[in-house]
């Protein structure tokens, strides 16, 4: 199975800050990476796949970025609304495999 | 608009088996893959598997593969989830969520819309 090594796990931010999360797989995906979040009591969200395309909808300060084994969601200027879990997802090699997960807190 | 509606949550004892329902609407529901995907309390998101809705083909996720069938009836347009076997370990919230559609690789696109979820609890 490919793991999928999402950091941090947690952070704590302020409203305008510019957030990044990583996610590193174990093996080469090429860009078969997805991004989403999800706030608690709902489902997730997709916001970007492949890799590096908005989902249509989502706020242009969500931007994803890598391929192959490196892959990064930026937040350039953090929003109320932002704050919640994000998960990255492989969806190339099965099992697909989800990354551990990023919860963003408010500071 | 597309949606997918789940049954309702349910408690079961250890041992027992479980079917979860995910009636679609809003698109053709032959025409894209469903995947299910669970998420224990406090937990992060685990794939179980995809069916297709036009052949009846499945992928089951090894870890799942012994206790799992995913089926469909296309008069309701409703995919279904059954797990046997339960135990604690399989307390979780379970998604439905919808794939590819059957023209494309069914990688080459991850889940779009979700179901809104139905408990399981396990528990003598």
């Amino acid at each position: 199975d490919i793991q999928m090594t999402q950091s941090p796990s947690s952070l704590s931010a302020s409203v305008g800050d510019r957030v990044t999360i990583t996610c590193r797989t174990s093996q080469a995906v090429s860009y078969a990476v997805a991004w989403y979040q999800q706030k608690p009591g709902n489902a997730p969200k997709r916001l970007i796949y492949p890799a590096s395309t908005l989902q249509s909808g989502v706020p242009s300060r969500f931007s994803g970025s890598g391929s192959g084994t490196e892959f990064t969601l930026t937040i350039s200027s953090l929003q109320p609304e932002d704050f919640a879990t994000y998960y990255c997802l492989q969806h190339t090699n099965y099992p697909w495999t989800f990354g551990q997960g990023t919860k963003v807190e408010i500071k | 608009q597309v949606q997918l509606v789940q049954s309702g949550a349910e408690v079961k004892k250890p041992g027992a088996s479980v079917k979860v329902s995910c009636k679609a609407s809003g698109y053709t529901f032959r025409d894209h893959y469903i995947h299910w995907v669970r998420q224990a309390p406090g937990q992060g998101l685990e794939w179980m598997g995809w069916l297709n809705p036009n052949s009846g083909g499945i992928n089951y996720a090894q870890n799942f593969q012994a206790r799992v069938t995913m089926t469909r009836d296309t008069s309701t347009t409703t995919a279904y989830l059954d797990l046997t076997s339960l135990s604690s370990d399989d307390t979780a919230v379970y998604f439905c969520a919808r794939g590819a559609p059957r023209v494309a690789l069914v990688s080459a696109v991850p889940f779009d819309f979700w179901g809104q979820g139905t408990m399981i609890t396990v528990s003598s």
